[in-house]
């Protein structure tokens, strides 16, 4: 049982590049959401998802795209890289209101 | 708008002293309440989790929290902390019913003394 596995692990972009960050989950968890984490700020919500073809907004969408098509993946879509996204990204997934399984995450940095 | 302080960014503690993490929250009713824990590197591990009924729980690794409706709190308590216990804490809050639009803490970073 591999939980929620993210990859990559590290990755580095230029300024106005676009990349996907993958999620995928093995619980069978409805529940999946992509949180960043910042240095003092805790980990703030960027989108989250309740189910297959279902995505809604977190605290701090603006520069992100996600997408739903199945229980398990729930792949984080950067569209045009800006350093302010340089972060670490979490993934996580539950089911009903057990608490978030975290995924180890992605340390991105845009130069 | 929901909202997580944690007023200690971080602490120390020696080895086998008792350990308190505060927690304040504001919330309209009461929220859904959770300790996670993270290793240097790794992602956020589930420590324990509050939703109704009595006021203290239990969670891994001999951690506890109370909850605390009068002060909006719920600190994390360990009586004994072992070297393994470093790591960096977070609280979070979620609506009633809902687990899924976590509001998490700043984080406290735990240092255990030899």
């Amino acid at each position: 049982n591999a939980g929620v596995t993210q990859t990559p692990k590290f990755q580095v972009l230029k300024t106005g590049q676009s990349m996907t960050l993958q999620c995928a989950q093995d619980m069978n968890h409805e529940y999946m959401s992509w949180y960043r984490q910042d240095p003092g700020m805790g980990l703030r919500l960027i989108h989250y998802s309740v189910g297959a073809g279902i995505t809604d907004q977190g605290e701090v969408p603006n520069g992100y795209n996600v997408s739903r098509s199945t229980t398990e993946d729930f792949p984080l879509r950067l569209l045009s890289a800006a350093p302010s996204q340089t972060s670490v990204y979490f993934c996580a997934s539950s089911k009903e209101n057990y608490g978030y399984t975290f995924g180890s995450g992605t340390r991105l940095t845009v130069v | 708008a929901q909202s997580v302080t944690q007023p200690d960014i971080h602490i120390t503690v020696s080895e086998g002293a008792s350990l308190e993490l505060r927690c304040n929250y504001s919330y309209g009713a009461t929220p859904y309440l959770f300790w996670y824990v993270q290793s240097p590197g790794q992602g956020l591990q589930l420590l324990l989790k509050y939703f109704s009924g009595d006021t203290l729980v239990q969670g891994i690794k001999g951690f506890e929290a109370e909850f605390k409706r009068s002060q909006s709190s719920f600190n994390l308590r360990k009586p004994s902390v072992h070297w393994s216990d470093a790591a960096e804490y977070f609280c979070a809050v979620g609506p009633p019913g809902s687990a899924r639009q976590l509001t998490f803490g700043s984080g406290t970073q735990l240092t255990v003394l030899p």
